[in-house]
């Protein structure tokens, strides 16, 4: 069974760099074609795609958050830590992790998703 | 950047009605689009990869087809447990979502 669960605070305050942690089961991050990922909702809007890490270590960022963003793994770990610098109240957001699978040359996509974790920025 | 239309943004159906959403890409992405179910207050699910493959215990009523740039996802009877809000998201360079359709009982 595949489970993953992220973690990390509730409440940041502008300025400050949040630190969000994966934790994840039932599957390896050195197995090829497989990555794991970081999706945010703010409060009743949709998905937004952040960022991925793949088995071997290769990272993709969203262009338009590419400056804040830092995405590393610990396969001993089973984890994946999504660090955001700066954060504004606009990144009020649900951040979900996801498990990410490049099936084939035409086939992607996020199979397992955790159950997400409510980040506010206020001060 | 490949960007998306999904349309409409809300729909509201009958139970038994057929229901239908669909994504719209500005280039190409021949079959690289996964259609995703979410519930209030729960986290997204993944229905449909490669645009018209069925992923493992999703109902049959659901289904996806298209390619290149037009792409439809369908629910052949509406259901009282398909409420939910659907996205579509591509992948070329980077996944992209689409804004979502919010899906309402009649």
């Amino acid at each position: 069974q595949i489970t993953l669960n992220e973690s990390g605070p509730t409440l940041v305050k502008p300025t400050q760099t949040v630190t969000l942690t994966c934790t994840f089961s039932g599957f390896s991050l050195n197995t090829h074609g497989v990555g794991v990922g970081w999706i945010r909702q703010p409060p009743g809007k949709a998905l937004e795609w952040l960022t991925l890490i793949f088995w071997d270590d290769h990272k993709r960022y969203s262009p338009s958050l590419e400056s804040r963003l830092a995405i590393t793994k610990d396969t001993s770990k089973n984890q994946v830590v999504l660090t955001m610098s700066n954060m504004d109240p606009v990144d009020t957001a649900t951040y979900y992790c996801t498990r990410y699978r490049i099936v084939s040359s035409s086939t992607e996509k996020f199979d397992h998703w955790g159950q997400g974790s409510l980040v506010t920025v206020s001060s | 950047d490949i960007q998306m239309t999904q349309s409409p943004s809300s729909l509201s159906a009958s139970v038994g009605d057929r229901v239908t959403i669909t994504c719209q890409a500005n280039q190409d992405i021949s079959k690289s689009l996964n259609w995703y179910q979410q519930k209030p207050g729960k986290a997204p699910r993944l229905l449909i990869s490669g645009a018209s493959i069925l992923e493992t215990g999703v109902p049959s009523r659901f289904s996806g087809s298209g390619s290149g740039t037009d792409f439809t996802f369908s629910i052949s009877s509406l259901q009282p447990e398909d409420i939910a809000t659907y996205y579509c998201q591509l992948y070329d360079n980077f996944p992209t979502f689409g804004q979502g359709t919010r899906l309402e009982i009649k």
